[in-house]
């Protein structure tokens, strides 16, 4: 059982460019998040995901999109990379809706450098 | 405007000795109080989920408090290790349950 599994683990941009960030878990959670974290913030929800086939913006989704087709992978799509993008990404999945009383499960991140 | 507010920002301690981390936060109607732990280079793991009608909860060393009243929480750790050196993450949720503000954590050193 990996749980959260990212990849990859670092990545330099170059401006414009695209990539995407792949999450896979591997615990049949429903629910799926993307956050960007900062340096001395809070995580940001970036989307979200409540199973196959949905997917709903959270508090920063500008410059990026998601899709869901499977239950276990929701990756994260950046397509034309900005230095305000520089940050460390987090996928996350829960059995229930995370505000809840579920945990959630993180994966290790992604250390994004956007130059 | 709903928020979580950690104190202190950074804490060095000696191995063995206690501490206690803060959270304040303003989220209403308020539904959960979670405390994370985050490792340098990895994600944040749960170490206790708190409900309104929840006034403590332990987790091994990990005590943590909540006062729904003043919406105020603490999360104690008993006797450090050098392996609690890490940032620990305060997290509200509405009873929503869509929205959950993180806060930027406490880093917190255990020194030998």
């Amino acid at each position: 059982n990996a749980g959260v599994t990212q990849t990859p683990k670092f990545r330099i941009l170059k401006i414009g460019q695209s990539m995407t960030l792949q999450c896979t878990q591997d615990m049949n959670h429903n629910y799926m998040y993307w956050y960007r974290q900062d340096p001395g913030m809070g995580l940001k929800l970036i989307y979200y995901s409540v199973g196959a086939g949905i997917t709903d913006k959270g508090e920063v989704p500008n410059g990026y999109n998601v899709s869901r087709s499977t239950t276990e992978d929701f990756p994260l799509r950046l397509e034309l990379a900005a230095p305000s993008q520089t940050s460390v990404y987090f996928c996350a999945s829960s059995h229930g809706l995370a505000g809840g009383i579920n945990e959630q499960f993180f994966g290790p991140g992604t250390r994004l450098t956007v130059l | 405007k709903n928020q979580v507010e950690q104190s202190p920002q950074s804490l060095i301690i000696l191995e063995g000795k206690n501490c206690t981390l803060q959270c304040n936060y303003t989220v209403s109607p308020f539904s959960n109080l979670r405390w994370y732990k985050q490792d340098t280079g990895r994600g944040p793991v749960s170490l206790t989920i708190m409900t309104f009608s929840e006034n403590t909860k332990s987790n091994g060393r990990y005590t943590a408090t909540l006062d729904a009243d003043t919406k105020q929480s603490s999360l104690h750790i008993t006797a450090s290790q050098l392996s609690d050196s890490a940032s620990y993450i305060c997290v509200v949720s509405d009873t929503g349950g869509f929205k959950t503000i993180f806060g930027a954590g406490t880093r917190l050193f255990v020194k030998a």
